[in-house]
């Protein structure tokens, strides 16, 4: 069956510390695909960053690190000198192109809150 | 807009009363899901539609909830006799193709208040 497991319901850092939200997930499919989403306050989804399975490259964008490990079903978010305005709670998704439902299954969120 | 717009974005209502809470995708964007999400909680997949058609509803939980997209754009999710359980926001999301890309841009939600 289908699962993603965030470690973190709520974490709390002071500014400019690094911090890493996990994501583990259970899945039948050898191919699929992951994904980070931020929800601000606001409410509003933000997309942040897309992996398939076949692809095991970490990648890097400004302050974000994702690192994809197929062997442990991780996909692990970092950043790097945390700011403020990355309070946010973060979601992990998982989505099986076989199921042809184009549907995500989301983590159950990890609150982030950086204090100054 | 340029983004996907919901509205209402607050409804409160009174039990087994019927509500509509409607979205509107990015121009262009041919699919169209909804989630729900309760609080403390991750997003639940509800519908997605492809066009006009409801390719997937395996997630709307009974036959009270129902959802529509006439003419392939503005969609509407309409709840009847709505219970206190139903008491969620409920974000729309839109993406170009609905390929499994999965680049979905989500509306902020309606907030719906079941009394």
């Amino acid at each position: 069956a289908q699962k993603v497991t965030q470690a973190q319901t709520e974490i709390s850092v002071v500014e400019k510390e690094d911090v890493t939200l996990d994501c583990v997930y259970e899945t039948r499919d050898t191919t699929y695909y992951l994904f980070w989403y931020k929800q601000p306050p606001s409410g509003e989804l933000v997309f942040l960053i897309r992996r398939n399975s076949f692809d095991e490259q970490n990648e890097i964008s400004g302050r974000y690190s994702w690192n994809f490990q197929k062997s442990t079903s991780s996909f692990n978010f970092t950043i790097t000198a945390s700011q403020v305005v990355d309070s946010a709670v973060y979601f992990c998704a998982l989505s099986e192109p076989s199921s042809n439902t184009r549907k995500l299954l989301f983590g159950q969120g990890s609150t982030l809150h950086v204090q100054p | 807009g340029a983004g996907v717009s919901q509205t209402p974005s607050n409804k409160v209502t009174e039990k087994g009363k019927y509500v509509e809470l409607r979205c509107d995708p990015i121009s262009g964007h041919t699919a169209l899901y909804w989630y729900r999400q309760s609080l403390g909680q991750g997003p639940e997949f509800l519908i997605y539609f492809q066009g006009t058609g409801a390719a997937d509803d395996s997630g709307l939980p009974n036959d009270r909830f129902f959802a529509v997209r006439p003419e392939g754009s503005v969609s509407t999710l309409k709840i009847q006799r709505t219970e206190r359980g139903d008491s969620a926001v409920y974000l729309c999301a839109s993406s170009q193709n609905g390929r499994n890309t999965g680049e979905l841009f989500f509306g902020e939600g309606s907030r719906l208040t079941v009394l």
